[in-house]
């Protein structure tokens, strides 16, 4: 069974400081990883989608970083902005019968 | 403008009741899906559907149905078997179902509240 777990649940940072948001998974047959953004009360919206095959995807600020051997993703948002606060969740397509499988997310919290 | 559309934004089922909850795309998407959010956890799936005409139960099924008989509908009943349906609902839906890039698009949610 694919567990997703991120670490940490909550994080608070002052704005400009570059943000390090950590995604685990058990079973490294995923077919690829995707981040996602939520804000509250909200649905989520793509951020990043990596394959199973790529090493990293970028796009603006944000850099995703994909290691499949140690079950392990990083999203990089560089120079963080208030507007960057939001639930960020992380999920893994599964190679065996291709479902989501989805991490708990972390909050994050950018103070002006 | 293209994406998918979820509504109502929140609904409130009296015990006992049945309540349809509506998911709509214009993203020529081939694949649906429907998520249940709870507080500090991940999300579930429910039902899925890879095809039009064509659904499968995702990991929690109990309590839910679903249709598919149009390509870019795919509504979610919650009946009163469902003992705990408060919750926050989403729908997603994807191109297709087992690409390397296949990528999941997510509607705004319904929240569900029991009275």
């Amino acid at each position: 069974k694919q567990e997703v777990t991120q670490i940490p649940a909550a994080l608070s940072v002052p704005e400009g400081e570059n943000l390090v948001l950590n995604c685990s998974f058990t079973d490294s047959a995923i077919y690829n990883l995707q981040w996602f953004r939520q804000d509250p009360g909200k649905g989520l919206t793509s951020l990043l989608l990596i394959q199973s095959s790529q090493r990293e995807q970028t796009s603006g600020r944000l850099n995703a970083s994909l290691d499949k051997s140690s079950g392990r993703s990083t999203l990089y948002i560089a120079a963080s902005q208030p507007g960057d606060s939001a639930t960020y969740l992380c999920a893994v397509r599964r190679r065996y019968d291709y479902k989501l499988s989805f991490g708990a997310g972390t909050t994050v919290t950018v103070r002006a | 403008d293209g994406g998918i559309t979820q509504s109502p934004k929140y609904l409130f089922r009296k015990e006992g009741q049945n309540v349809t909850l509506s998911c709509e795309q214009n993203l020529n998407h081939d694949a649906m899906y429907w998520y249940r959010q709870d507080p500090g956890q991940g999300l579930r799936l429910i039902y899925y559907s890879q095809i039009v005409n064509d659904f499968q139960k995702g990991d929690i099924a109990e309590g839910y149905s679903v249709s598919r008989e149009k390509k870019e509908s795919f509504p979610l009943t919650v009946t009163s078997a469902q003992k705990n349906p408060t919750a926050f609902y989403l729908c997603a839906s994807s191109i297709d179902w087992d690409r390397l890039n296949t990528e999941a698009f997510f509607g705004q949610g319904t929240r569900l509240t029991v009275v």
